[in-house]
């Protein structure tokens, strides 16, 4: 079964830390995954997807298919990346639409 | 604004009542979804609709209905409302063969 898996429920670092949020996911097919942010009381918004190899805001999240994981980094924590983040796996429905299944979410706390 | 919008913000509601959460989305996509997110911030998906059409229903009460009147409009209608259905419900869109999401600012349902 499809399944997307963080570990943490809450990871707290002081600011200028380095920080790693693990995911790792379970699906037999080619993934495509995401990270999702939600500030505090704030929509969910797209940070990454593995397919763009990009940073933002100083994140970066490499697909490991070997060990299944797709860990979000940031070298140095800033206290305004506190907030909620969950990992993501997509299902596709033959092209027309698609399903995520979320991790568990953690809750990154940027101490000062 | 190009965005995805939700009303009410805010619901509050006694058991047993029947209410209804509007979406509507001036993106141009054609996919449409609606997410529940518990008291313990798991997100799961509910409902996806394409062009009007239902293509994902997960084991969802069947108290609960979507109606999408057109591809820019998804909205959630939920009978004889219980205790457990207390959340936040998020509305989301994506473009026909595109995987990311775009999220709605969410509907919080309290049921006393």
């Amino acid at each position: 079964a499809q399944r997307v898996t963080q570990p943490e429920k809450l990871l707290s670092v002081f600011k200028g830390a380095p920080v790693e949020l693990k995911c790792n996911y379970s699906y037999s097919g080619s993934p495509e995954l995401f990270w999702y942010v939600q500030y505090s009381r704030q929509r969910l918004q797209l940070l990454l997807r593995h397919i763009s190899r990009e940073s933002i805001k100083g994140f970066t999240a490499d697909l490991n298919k070997g060990e299944t994981s797709f860990h979000l980094k940031k070298p140095f924590a800033q206290e305004e990346d506190s907030a909620m983040y969950y990992c993501a796996l997509t299902l596709n429905y033959g092209g027309a639409t698609n399903k995520l299944i979320f991790g568990t979410g953690t809750l990154l706390a940027v101490q000062p | 604004d190009t965005a995805v919008s939700q009303t009410p913000k805010y619901l509050v509601t006694q058991m047993g009542n029947d209410k209804s959460i509007k979406c509507e989305q001036n993106l141009g996509h054609d996919t449409m979804y609606w997410y529940k997110q518990d008291s313990k911030k798991f997100l799961k998906i509910m409902f996806s609709y394409n062009n009007k059409e239902l293509i994902i229903n997960e084991t969802v009460p069947n108290r609960f209905s979507p109606k999408s009147p057109d591809k820019a409009h998804l909205n959630l209608h939920i009978n004889s409302l219980e205790l457990g259905d207390s959340a936040v419900y998020f509305c989301a869109s994506s473009a026909q063969g595109r995987n990311e999401q775009f999220f709605g600012p969410g509907t919080r349902l309290t049921v006393l």
